[in-house]
């Protein structure tokens, strides 16, 4: 069973709408780490925010806001007023910690192309 | 300039010819990790190490080996190639969790 879900598998939108792009996650773990990256059409990775499990605040970084929700095992990403530079692929990512590491051994959802057309 | 470098960035090769990708990072950084991309399934993680000779394996070992004999470099081993390693290749490092992605290795194995 994926670990990490991302039931979207392409979403388009218009520029300035605002968008939500899902992530699920299962782990029996109570210290884990959930973590979203980008990777626009040039191909690079790129990380984007790591949360913990042990603190579910939301967290807002300009246009792009995280809502981490253990109750429903959830770990959304919103972009607001959405631009054309948006475009690319999100993953979202769980780690249930080694060694006192927020990484180690690392689970992928298979990403969600996100479209922002002109 | 911190970065991750990745060699080659493309390669072309045959079933059965043994093959390194070389990784090294300048960050000094513990944490470094292989995946692999592929359409429909997104990233999956090949092998990590949490430092010098630690390695362990991720999602998709099969058909790999690493190696961490220093902590700049941490290369990615093919012994014997098959077409269904015909991937894109990230290497990555990291000291705490801001991961640093190579620019990808795009390996086709024929």
């Amino acid at each position: 069973a994926q670990k990490v879900t991302q039931a979207q598998t392409e979403i388009s939108v218009v520029e300035k709408e605002d968008v939500t792009l899902d992530c699920v996650y299962e782990t029996r773990d109570t210290t884990y780490y959930l973590f979203w990256y980008k990777q626009p059409p040039s191909g690079e990775l790129v990380f984007l925010i790591r949360r913990n499990s042990f603190d579910e605040q939301n967290e807002i970084s300009g246009r792009y806001s995280w809502n981490f929700q253990k109750s429903t095992s959830s770990f959304n990403f919103t972009i607001t007023a959405s631009q054309v530079v948006d475009s690319a692929v999100y993953f979202c990512a769980l780690s249930e910690g080694l060694r006192g590491s927020t990484l180690g051994r690392l689970y992928f959802g298979r990403g969600t192309q996100l479209t922002v057309w002109p | 300039e911190a970065q991750v470098t990745q060699n080659p960035r493309y390669l072309i090769t045959v079933t059965g010819k043994k093959l390194t990708v070389t990784c090294s990072q300048n960050m000094n950084h513990e944490y470094m990790s292989w995946y692999r991309q592929d359409p429909g399934l997104g990233l999956r993680q090949i092998y990590y190490s949490m430092n010098v000779e630690v390695t362990d394996k991720g999602d998709v070992p099969e058909g790999y080996k690493v190696s961490r004999k220093e902590k700049r470099n941490f290369p990615l081993i093919l012994e014997s190639p098959s077409p269904n390693q015909t991937s894109l290749y990230f290497c990555a490092s990291s000291r705490r969790d801001t991961q640093y992605f190579g620019p990808g290795t795009r390996l086709t194995v024929l």
